[in-house]
């Protein structure tokens, strides 16, 4: 089946740590994108990439990093210089990369928890 | 990309056919209207887009008005798993400075009930 995967579900770890969420896609789709959920709140843009081996900073892409090596990987790295990074984080892929409407396709979502 | 404007919540029997409004009026001509679904704890769910005509899918069918400024997503026979927070988003196309983010707002929450 072609989609989105996330891993782990959840994930909790200690203040200070720095932290890896994977996301894997098989849609063979140029694009990718991390958001980040806060509860009762909308979607916000921590990174994008709309090419292996490019990456663009979204509006809160503070205390994070990513890397982007191949076409179906795009993982991000909470690191301990994230404020608050108890979130809801989601990634989505979308097709195109200039022109149309491609919509995004997202995957099931981590849930990490720092205490 | 347009604010959008959506109730905050609406409720629905079961059956029946679920009307979602969604508010654009300062949408711009090369801004499509996209609808997405977020069931509680689980990653959104692309359901229909649109710019200027009327578009329906094997989910929704999406009614926008001719002057482009409303929208309404009809869920013809709701069931209970189509419970979730639907967000109405106007977006440009992809490419350019704006790419590919999408801003997602409060949404509205569907409440079916048997």
């Amino acid at each position: 089946d072609g989609g989105i995967t996330q891993s782990p579900k959840y994930l909790f770890r200690k203040e200070g740590q720095n932290v890896t969420l994977s996301c894997e896609q098989n849609l063979n789709h140029d694009a990718m994108y991390w958001y980040r959920q806060d509860p009762g709140q909308g979607l916000r843009l921590i990174y994008y990439s709309q090419i292996v081996n490019d990456f663009q900073k979204g509006d809160i892409a503070e205390g994070y990093s990513v890397s982007r090596e191949k076409k179906e990987s795009f993982p991000l790295t909470v690191t301990s210089a994230q404020k608050n990074p108890t979130a809801f984080y989601l990634c989505a892929s979308s097709m195109g990369r200039t022109g149309g409407a491609y919509e995004q396709y997202f995957g099931p979502g981590t849930r990490l928890t720092v205490t | 990309d347009a604010k959008t404007t959506q109730p905050p919540s609406m409720d629905c029997a079961e059956g029946r056919a679920a009307n979602l409004p969604c508010n654009h009026s300062t949408i711009s001509g090369n801004e499509y209207v996209y609808w997405y679904r977020q069931i509680h704890s689980q990653g959104p769910q692309y359901i229909i887009h649109g710019l200027k005509n009327n578009e329906t899918n094997e989910m929704a069918s999406l009614i926008i008005t001719e002057d482009r400024k409303s929208s309404t997503l009809i869920l013809p026979h709701a069931t209970l798993r189509d419970t979730a927070v639907y967000y109405c988003i106007a977006r440009r196309n992809a490419g350019g400075t704006s790419y590919g983010k999408l801003t997602f707002g409060q949404g509205t929450i569907l409440t079916v009930h048997p």
